[in-house]
């Protein structure tokens, strides 16, 4: 069964500095891997998707996600940190072999915070 | 365009009553979804609807039904609720039939508690 694994919590980075949101998957064919992320009292909003290609995905607000095969991992990215990226954070994974690709599998989330 | 649109925000339930929570989308989307938000649980799949005319269970469907009006609008019924249905309910929707790699683009949600 497909599954996703979201290893932190929360995350902690000061302004400015570069941040890592760690995300694991197991699926039983190939992955289609998504990034959204959750402002306080609202729903949640797309980030960055890996279809197929480059490994390094690039996204909205100046994310980015590298796809490692090998180590089954699609870890979001951030040079320089903002405050206003602040958020919780969900790695998603669809699988084609699960009900055609309908069903997708939510991380239980890494709380980001970022202090000034 | 006001994307996913859900009613009502809030609610609060006794044990035993039943809700319809409403949401509908001005994307002309085929898919849409509806999923529950539990802390340290991410969001699990309830019901989902590809197209039109279309409903299937999703991961959690007990307790719940679900009815596709229309292109536009997909309802979740509590028939009698449970405290263990006290979450956070979002419905999403998508723009193709069979479109694993679509976006899925979220509702605001609604906020139940059941006492």
């Amino acid at each position: 069964a497909q599954s996703v694994a979201q290893p932190e919590d929360q995350v902690n980075v000061a302004e400015g500095n570069p941040l890592t949101v760690k995300c694991t998957y197991s699926v039983s064919g190939n992955p289609y891997l998504f990034w959204y992320v959750q402002y306080p009292n609202r729903g949640l909003q797309f980030l960055l998707k890996y279809i197929t290609g480059d490994n390094l995905v690039k996204g909205s607000y100046g994310f980015e996600a590298e796809f490692n095969k090998s180590q089954t991992s699609f870890h979001l990215k951030k040079p320089s940190a903002l405050v206003s990226d602040s958020a919780l954070y969900f790695c998603a994974v669809r699988d084609i072999k699960d009900t055609g690709g309908f069903k997708t599998i939510f991380g239980a989330g890494t709380r980001l915070f970022v202090k000034a | 365009n006001a994307g996913v649109t859900q009613t009502p925000k809030f609610q609060v339930l006794k044990t035993g009553q039943s809700m319809t929570l409403q949401c509908a989308q001005d994307m002309n989307h085929n898919s849409m979804y509806w999923y529950r938000q539990d802390p340290g649980m991410g969001l699990r799949l309830i019901y989902y609807s590809a197209s039109e005319g279309t409903t299937d269970k999703g991961e959690v469907p007990n307790g719940y039904n679900v009815s596709r009006l229309n292109k536009r609008e997909f309802s979740l019924r509590l028939e009698s609720a449970a405290p263990s249905q006290t979450s956070v309910y979002f419905c999403a929707s998508s723009e193709r039939r069979g479109g694993i790699t679509d976006t899925q683009y979220f509702g605001p949600g609604t906020r139940l508690t059941v006492l």
